[in-house]
């Protein structure tokens, strides 16, 4: 069966110090992978998706950036934290929906991010 | 772009009830939409997916319909339980089918 692995899922950083979240995913190839982040009274905002190694796709400008080394391996990186990155991050992934869209996400338990 | 409103933040109900949730969306219809389930601290999980050819879907005490004419979807949770308290997720694909946007969900407590 599939699972997926994100950690920490705890981390509190000062503002300007670096960040990196990792997600990797187990029992399935070549998934689609996304990082989605949920800031307190907000939605689940998406951040970036990746369809395959070293594919990455921005939806929001900002100081993040996502990185995918190997198929099921998907990195969410900063190098200077803004207060306003502060919120849970969630990795998720799936498998596609027959050619007409991404399906059913499964998403990992989250990382729950504080800046101070 | 595609905006979804669910437009209730907060419903409460009385256990045994029957809980209705809103989906509205603009913009272009969906090939299909999905309901997930969130819990505090927690990712969400998926619980139904309905195309748009398909009015109306059901697993166990759920259901879910889809008027692709009004641009909204509606989710039942029949015989509500104290244990059906979370936050409801809407998610549609977005217009390039390669990610699911979401709604800000509709946190449904039930009380007993």
């Amino acid at each position: 069966s599939q699972t997926i692995h994100q950690w920490p899922a705890t981390l509190v950083q000062p503002v300007g110090s670096p960040l990196s979240l990792e997600c990797t995913v187990e029992g399935t190839s070549n998934p689609n992978l996304y990082w989605y982040r949920q800031a307190a009274g907000r939605g689940l905002q998406l951040l970036f998706y990746s369809v395959g190694i070293g594919q990455i796709s921005s939806e929001v400008p900002q100081n993040l950036s996502a990185s995918r080394p190997q198929d099921r391996q998907f990195i969410l990186s900063s190098k200077k934290l803004l207060l306003s990155d502060s919120g849970f991050y969630l990795c998720a992934w799936s498998g596609g929906l027959a050619g007409v869209g991404a399906g059913e996400l499964f998403f990992g338990e989250g990382s729950r991010l504080t800046v101070l | 772009s595609q905006k979804i409103e669910q437009n209730s933040e907060a419903l409460n109900i009385q256990e045994g009830k029957t809980a209705t949730l809103t989906c509205n969306y603009t913009n272009y219809s969906p090939a299909y939409l999905q309901w997930y389930r969130q819990d505090p601290g927690r990712g969400p999980v998926f619980l139904l997916l309905i195309r748009e050819n398909e009015k109306e879907k059901r697993k166990e005490r759920l259901k879910v319909t889809f008027d692709t004419t009004l641009k909204q979807s509606l989710f039942h949770i029949t015989a509500s339980q104290p244990a059906d308290s979370a936050t409801y997720l809407c998610a549609l694909d977005d217009q390039a089918g390669t990610a699911l946007i979401f709604g800000k969900g509709t946190t449904l407590s039930v009380s007993s």
